[in-house]
């Protein structure tokens, strides 16, 4: 069974702290994706990396980067936490590959709370 | 850019009851794939059912099953003989086709709709 996981699954943090977001896949996948989850905006794209060291904006990086230095893990940064990223993060990952549907599979989440 | 609605944040039924989610998507590519996601309370998102576009029969798994319309974009899921366990968020998802790098492998969601399975 493919894993992934979280660092931590609540988090409270206080405006302006730098937070790192953890996420560890067990299965050799080439891409992995950082997601926020709010209520009634489904799931929203941050950042996604293809391949060690390689980066891809998604639809909402601003006030994040990431870090990928080895092909399992993946981090989410938040240089200065606002109150307005209090939300569920949701890592994924996926094999790479031409004929790949790129089945997307998810870790458990993470709830942070800015406060 | 590619977008995907669920029209309803919201459905209810009866435990061993058929139930259909609605989804539409909105793209110029002809190829592409479209999934549907569960999320149960507290527990990680899982992959429910996947359909490719070019593949004109609907996908099927056990009680789970699609009603692709491509030329209307339209890609419903009905789950059949509900449980309790089938109570949970789901989201339709969508994903070009083209292979290319870069953002041709995300996926685009819908906002979710939530489902509650009385006993």
């Amino acid at each position: 069974d493919v894993k992934v996981t979280q660092s931590s699954r609540y988090l409270v943090k206080r405006t302006g702290e730098k937070v790192f977001l953890e996420c560890v896949q067990d299965m050799d996948h080439e891409n992995m994706f950082w997601y926020r989850q709010d209520p009634g905006l489904g799931l929203r794209l941050i950042y996604f990396s293809y391949d060690v060291k390689m980066k891809e904006k998604g639809d909402i990086p601003e006030g994040y980067s990431v870090s990928r230095e080895k092909k399992e893990r993946f981090s989410l940064i938040l240089e200065s936490a606002s109150t307005n990223q209090t939300s569920m993060y949701l890592c994924a990952s996926s094999l790479y590959g031409r004929e790949s549907t790129d089945t997307q599979y998810f870790g458990p989440g993470t709830r942070l709370t800015v406060l | 850019a590619q977008t995907v609605t669920q029209s309803q944040p919201e459905m209810s039924v009866q435990e061993a009851e058929t139930v259909t989610l609605s989804c539409t998507y909105d793209t110029s590519e002809s190829d592409y794939y479209l999934f549907w996601y569960k999320q149960p309370p507290s527990r990680q998102m899982i992959l429910v059912i996947r359909q490719e576009a070019y593949k004109q029969q609907n996908a099927t798994e056990n009680r789970f099953s699609v009603n692709f319309q491509k030329a209307a974009k339209s890609f419903s899921l009905k789950i059949s003989d509900s449980q309790l366990g089938d109570a949970a968020m789901y989201f339709c998802a969508y994903r070009s086709g083209l292979f290319s790098s870069g953002s041709a492998r995300q996926l685009t969601f819908g906002s979710g709709t939530q489902l509650t399975v009385l006993p």
